[in-house]
């Protein structure tokens, strides 16, 4: 059983560029958070997808911003790149369910995209 | 959201447990309290959570106070592979579109042999 998968792993971009990072939840699981986490932080909440739709927003500006497709796959954009944008970006993915079943507050994260910007 | 307050660093010796405080006298009736660990260069990883019994599992126990104001992860025969950044997380268990975590600074557990 996979886990949850990011890609890419790392790379590099330069300021003003635009980047589009991947994540793939967990099978079963069906909604997607981003979190960033900088050099000797803990991360930070950046957004939540449910049923295709961004549910929770953290405080981050709308350079931000993602998609979730229907097979519960999720993209994260962040466009004109700043130096401050240089950091690990993590999925993490959980089950939300419907009405009847509960989500017990785990988290399944990926391994992250690190992104450096020059 | 609730804070916590956890020391910035440990030290632990290999074989001997390792007792990790939490502050978070602010949690409310609804919260219940998480650990999660990074190990370095990974994604954080799920450990133990509760609300207010005591709570054991096949990586650690989880002691939280009666007043539910402080707790304590117990990892009892820690290990090299334990070095890790341990955050203590309280949140609302039945958010039912969860997927928000609110870390702090975590305690850095170093496990030496």
């Amino acid at each position: 059983d996979a886990g949850v998968t990011q890609s890419p792993t790392h790379l590099i971009k330069t300021r003003g560029q635009q980047v589009t990072l991947r994540c793939s939840p967990k099978s079963g699981h069906d909604t997607v958070s981003w979190y960033q986490q900088a050099l000797g932080q803990g991360p930070q909440f950046i957004f939540q997808y449910y049923e295709e739709e961004e549910r929770q927003r953290g405080n981050f500006p709308d350079r931000f911003s993602g998609h979730q497709y229907p097979n519960y796959s999720s993209e994260l954009n962040v466009n004109a790149l700043l130096l401050g944008d240089s950091a690990l970006y993590l999925c993490a993915s959980t089950h939300t369910g419907t009405s009847g079943s509960r989500n017990t507050g785990e988290l399944f994260f990926g391994e992250g995209s690190r992104l450096t910007v020059l | 959201d609730a804070k916590t307050t956890q020391p910035p660093s440990m030290d632990c010796a290999e074989g001997r447990a390792a007792n990790l405080p939490c502050n978070h006298s602010t949690i409310s009736g609804n919260e219940y309290v998480y650990w999660y660990r990074q190990i370095h260069s990974q994604g954080p990883q799920y450990i133990i959570h509760g609300l207010k019994n005591n709570e054991t599992n096949e990586m650690a126990s989880l002691i939280i106070t009666e007043d539910r104001k402080s707790s304590t992860l117990i990892l009892p025969h820690a290990t090299l592979r334990d070095t890790a950044v341990y955050y203590c997380i309280v949140r609302p268990r039945w958010d039912n579109q969860g997927g928000k975590l609110i870390f702090g600074q975590g305690t850095e557990l170093s496990v030496k042999p």
